[in-house]
């Protein structure tokens, strides 16, 4: 059990590029999250992988952005035509069952300049 | 409406001194609870969690919590702090989509 692993730790870009982020699972859970931090506040639901289905996806996510699981592994979370106000801490998190606390990765800071 | 608060945005204590840090939940079905703790730079980590069971759960790192339905509260507990424990403490109520209090900072003075 190596945990969860992202990728970058860090990006800087500027407002209008395209990023995108990795998240590698433990290898047994097959749900996987996606969350939003942002300084002072607690995690903001993003979206939700069960195996490769993405079952829900919040309105916090714009159409800007999209994830993907392609083979129930690993899973991806690009921003299009990024915004400042995008900057935060990408957090990926995976679990085995409904109601197991989440295994959360170290997050991807990005920055918009 | 679903709902966390955690009342103290900050904390200080004194090593070696008990810590009680609060959760308030407003969710319309059975809740699973959970706490994490949040070090400078480092990402979350579980210390305990709540379904069903003995209303008194114990976690990692010392920490305890009690479940009480009639308060709607599950609070956090640890008899004596470390300077290491120091951190982001966050509740979140589930069981799938979590839903996060804006989390209470704990400082501890030596």
């Amino acid at each position: 059990d190596t945990g969860v692993s992202q990728n970058p730790r860090h990006k800087i870009t500027k407002r209008g590029q395209n990023v995108t982020f990795r998240c590698d699972p433990i290898s047994e859970h097959n749900r996987l999250y996606w969350y939003r931090q942002t300084l002072g506040q607690g995690p903001e639901f993003l979206t939700y992988f069960q195996n490769e289905a993405q079952l829900e996806k919040s309105r916090l996510l714009s159409d800007r952005f999209s994830a993907e699981r392609p083979k129930g592994s690993f899973s991806t979370l690009e921003i299009q035509r990024t915004e400042q106000g995008d900057s935060a801490m990408y957090l990926c998190a995976s679990s085995r069952d409904r109601g197991d606390g989440y295994t959360f990765g170290s997050g991807t800071r990005l920055t918009v300049v | 409406a679903q709902s966390v608060t955690q009342p103290d945005i900050h904390i200080t204590v004194s090593e070696g001194a008990s810590l009680e840090l609060r959760c308030n939940y407003s969710y319309g079905a059975t809740p699973y609870l959970f706490w994490y703790v949040q070090s400078p730079g480092q990402g979350l980590q579980l210390l305990l969690k709540y379904f069903s069971g003995d209303t008194l759960v114990q976690g990692i790192k010392g920490f305890e919590a009690e479940f009480k339905r009639s308060q709607s509260s599950f609070n956090l507990r640890k008899p004596s702090v470390h300077w290491s424990d120091a951190a982001e403490y966050f509740c979140a109520v589930g069981p799938r989509k979590l839903i996060w209090g804006l989390g209470t900072s704990l400082a501890v003075n030596p």
